[in-house]
């Protein structure tokens, strides 16, 4: 079974700042990774994701993400943050079988918090 | 018009009753997942079906149990409900094919006491 680790629970920064979250996985078969993200109150909203091809995967809201398969890792990436990008922030990975797959793993989640 | 429908939004219970949730989804999809999320521990798969005579168990479903009853519904169903099944529920969809993007419901916040 795979599993998916967050190394930040909380991430405070100001408005500007730039941004990396970790993400590391762990299933030694193909995969694809997702990042989902949830406003206060709201429910998650797909950021980006990746399937194949490029590893450096561009989402919505200036985000992107670089899957680095010798390194298991799926880190999500914003160069500046504005403080509407407020919100929890959870990488997901679900395990490919050509014919489909099952639900999806998530990590435990980011709280990110930008400060004006 | 949202894809994907939650009822009730919110609910409170108490511990011992039987309760319902309730998933519709117009995407047309095949798939469809039930998942719970607690604080600081993200979100559990609890059941997911591929279509409607396709039910598998998720990481955590002791104490639920669900029924596909149309493509477009799946419903989540608490037996006994018990405190520690306080929690956010979403439901998700996603497609046959391709690579499993899930989209989400609003969720279901249910207290139990």
């Amino acid at each position: 079974a795979q599993s998916v680790s967050q190394h930040n629970h909380h991430v405070i920064l100001s408005e500007a700042a730039s941004l990396e979250l970790g993400c590391n996985y762990s299933y030694g078969g193909t995969v694809n990774l997702f990042w989902y993200v949830q406003y206060p109150g709201q429910h998650l909203q797909l950021l980006l994701k990746y399937f194949s091809g490029d590893p450096l995967v561009k989402g919505i809201k200036g985000f992107e993400a670089e899957f680095i398969k010798s390194k298991f890792s799926f880190n999500l990436r914003k160069p500046s943050v504005q403080w509407s990008d407020t919100a929890e922030y959870f990488c997901a990975v679900s395990a490919y079988s050509g014919g489909g797959a099952d639900g999806l793993t998530f990590g435990k989640g980011t709280h990110l918090i930008i400060q004006p | 018009d949202a894809d994907v429908t939650q009822t009730p939004r919110n609910r409170i219970t108490k511990t011992g009753k039987r309760i319902m949730l309730e998933c519709s989804q117009t995407k047309g999809h095949d798939r469809m997942y039930w998942y719970r999320q607690d604080p600081g521990l993200g979100l559990r798969l609890i059941y997911y079906s591929f279509d409607v005579k396709d039910i598998n168990k998720g990481e955590i479903s002791d104490g639920y149990s669900v029924s596909r009853q149309a493509q477009a519904k799946f419903s989540l169903s608490l037996e006994s409900a018990i405190p520690n099944q306080t929690a956010l529920y979403f439901c998700a969809t996603s497609s046959s094919g391709g690579a499993n993007e899930q989209f989400f419901g609003p969720g279901t916040r249910l207290t139990v006491l």
